[in-house]
């Protein structure tokens, strides 16, 4: 039972196109969604996160989408670049529960150039 | 700044042999876990520990224990290695203070079991 659902699996863009990246998630104990973003032989960084009482937040390129009644929410990459071809991965947090972080099975994304 | 050390970068082992991952981090965190990486399934959380003393299990924590005697390590331990073990490890430390929590990572322990 997955609980936090990511799609889609891979993904193509052409450089100087948008990547979007979507989540679900079902435990509403969760209270903070990061991104992490990783490269071939190495560990997930953190890209990006945002807490439930903001519906958006933007930094540079990489913005997060979210909606707490859908229990939803997405990464949007604006003007893709070949360097941000990566796997990335969403995830939540439960603070109370102990700080455990549940990640999303992963999309694989490729910028065209 | 090491951050998150993990030893060893690759290890091959037999189905039933025994081996701990080590796992060191010099940032002072509270909070530790262990994932693995398969293919498709992203990562999937085996054990966490909120502080020295103190361990939980997360997803799939079945073939693995976990100690946390310290505050800076957090071994991983197969006591019988199967093939459904052989994955990528990960483990990663977060701290627990401030607005943005980032989890870091360490650079993974590949494993084989034959």
């Amino acid at each position: 039972q997955q609980q936090v659902k990511q799609s889609p699996q891979s993904l193509i863009v052409q450089k100087g196109g948008i990547s979007i990246i979507n989540c679900a998630y079902e435990n509403t104990a969760f209270d903070y969604f990061p991104w992490y973003q990783q490269f071939p032989g190495k560990g997930p960084a953190l890209l990006i996160a945002i807490r439930p009482d903001v519906s958006e937040k933007k930094e540079g390129r990489f913005t997060i989408s979210f909606n707490k009644s859908a229990k939803q929410f997405s990464l949007h990459i604006m003007d893709s670049q070949p360097g941000d071809s990566a796997t990335y991965f969403c995830a939540a947090t439960d603070y109370t529960g102990g700080f455990k972080t549940i990640f999303g099975a992963g999309t694989r994304l490729f910028v065209k150039a | 700044n090491a951050g998150v050390t993990q030893t060893p970068k690759f290890q091959v082992l037999k189905t039933g042999q025994s081996m701990t991952l080590q796992c060191a981090q010099d940032m002072n965190h509270e909070y530790m876990s262990w994932y693995r990486q398969d293919p498709g399934m992203g990562l999937r959380l085996i054990h966490y520990s909120v502080g020295a003393g103190i361990t939980d299990q997360g997803e799939v924590p079945n073939g693995y224990n976990v100690s946390r005697s310290t505050t800076e390590d957090f071994p991983l331990r197969l006591l019988s290695a199967a093939p459904s073990q052989t994955s990528v490890y990960f483990c990663a430390s977060t701290g627990t203070g401030g607005v943005n929590t980032e989890a870091f990572f360490g650079q993974g322990t590949r494993l084989t079991v034959v």
